[in-house]
């Protein structure tokens, strides 16, 4: 079956406008989750969304960053007013139950942010 | 300091040869661990989860040792395609569910 997309693949923006991120995670899956990967670095947690819920954000870098899977399927991670060291791949991945330790994450391909 | 530190590398590997490498994390309390795999910009690909006893998938094993709080991947006869990164990933039990940690990854260029 399909696996997790993401929109848009890469997305360039100015510095000061806001941007929204798409993820459709695999059908079926009850977690989600957005993760920022900088060059050289591995993800970093951003937040997490069991179902509609979500229920930790405490990655978040800041309150620019705002995210909602408000149907408990599709997800969008918005960040307004975009600063450069935003530029990062964000990564969306979904797992099938409620994300416990043992459960495997499955990740899209990412949108690369850059900001100018 | 980081919770899950990894050799960056490169590891420099000729074809058909092994090598080894480990990941350290700092908590404790981590309940599961893993080792994904991402080819360059591309997305992290689930390469094998590490039990306590160890693990072997084909020419990949993976170790745990809980009390020096460290896993480690083994790869033997090694293939080009095995050129990647290999991040190790640390998930430890909040509230109902579990937080990935990842390591920066460790980079394996292998060499004909």
């Amino acid at each position: 079956g399909a696996g997790v997309s993401q929109s848009p693949r890469y997305k360039v923006a100015k510095r000061g406008q806001d941007v929204a991120l798409r993820c459709d995670p695999i059908s079926g899956h009850v977690s989600l989750f957005w993760y920022q990967q900088a060059l050289g670095q591995g993800p970093e947690f951003l937040t997490y969304f069991q179902n509609e819920a979500q229920l930790d954000k405490s990655g978040l870098p800041s309150d620019r960053f705002f995210a909602e899977r408000p149907e408990g399927s599709v997800s969008t991670l918005k960040i307004q007013r975009t600063q450069q060291e935003d530029s990062a791949v964000y990564l969306c991945a979904s797992s099938l139950g409620s994300g416990g330790a043992q459960e495997t994450q499955y990740f899209g391909p990412g949108t690369r942010l850059l900001v100018l | 300091r980081k919770e899950v530190e990894q050799d960056p590398g490169p590891f420099n590997v000729p074809e058909g040869a092994t090598v080894a490498f480990n990941c350290t994390y700092s908590n404790s309390a981590s309940q599961s661990f893993f080792w994904y795999r991402q080819d360059c910009r591309k997305e992290p690909k689930l390469l094998m989860s590490v039990y306590s006893s160890g693990n072997e998938d084909g020419r990949f094993t993976a170790q745990l040792n809980r009390a020096s709080q460290y896993i480690s991947l083994l790869i033997r006869d090694s293939k080009l395609s095995d050129s990647a990164t290999y991040l190790c990933v640390v998930n430890r039990t909040t509230d109902s569910w579990g937080k990935f940690q990842f390591g920066a990854g460790t980079q394996v260029v292998v060499t004909p």
